[in-house]
């Protein structure tokens, strides 16, 4: 398995407080991701890197912003977290863009109150 | 637009069975079909990548197959275990690129002793 981790895995918020996650890999993949996990809406992509401090917008972008200043870490930002921001958030890896497999972290459940 | 489709939503079996779970998907033009495993409370575990030029891959009891053609692939996995009980996702990889990664919403398995 790649190694990816999500920090943190648990946090509650409240409404219009900044939330950074952090998603740390190992495997020197050029390709990362931020989706969210809702019921009945299945994964949605947030934010997506082809390299260093080069990201792009996915599906569900507004509200959220990314950097990464380094191959191993991206992170997700919520500018003012609302409760709809609530969800689990995944990061992912992969090392080509088309051909790739593609490689999870855990997950950060984010109760925003 | 590309859709993936998973019908049944949940399944439950009889431990020892032989069972397939569906994934169907609306354009043909993809790179590859990746089929993947959701512990609750945990990240996907990728279990099968197929790419387009593939009908098949096997990985110790699952296997998968596609069929661009008819826009269908499927998760075979003989002699179910309780282990097994899980969310299958299957994403397909849109010929946009990996930011087009579109995921189904999973079957929910459950396997009885």
């Amino acid at each position: 398995d790649a190694g990816i981790t999500q920090s943190p895995r648990h946090k509650v918020t409240e409404t219009g407080t900044p939330v950074t996650l952090r998603c740390h890999q190992t495997e020197n993949h050029r390709y990362m991701y931020w989706y969210r996990q809702d019921p009945g809406h299945g994964l949605r992509l947030i934010h997506y890197s082809y390299g260093v401090k080069d990201t792009d917008k996915g599906e569900v972008s507004d509200g959220y912003s990314v950097s990464r200043s380094k191959t191993e870490d991206f992170l997700l930002t919520l500018e003012s977290a609302t409760s709809s921001q609530t969800s689990v958030y995944f990061c992912a890896s992969s090392g080509e863009v088309n051909t790739g497999e593609l490689f999870f972290g855990e997950g950060s459940r984010l109760t925003v109150l | 637009k590309q859709e993936v489709t998973q019908i049944p939503a949940a399944l439950s079996v009889p431990e020892g069975e032989n069972l397939v779970l569906n994934c169907s998907f609306t354009d043909s033009a993809i790179y590859n079909l990746q089929w993947f495993r959701q512990d609750p409370g945990k990240g996907l575990t990728s279990l099968l990548l197929i790419q387009s030029s593939q009908r098949e891959q096997t990985s110790g009891r699952l296997n998968a197959s596609l069929d661009k053609s008819s826009g269908r692939s499927t998760l075979y996995i003989a002699a179910s275990q309780p282990g097994d009980s899980a969310t299958y996702l299957c994403a397909v990889n849109d010929q946009g690129g990996s930011e087009k990664l579109v995921f189904g919403k999973g079957t929910k398995l459950t396997v009885n002793p």
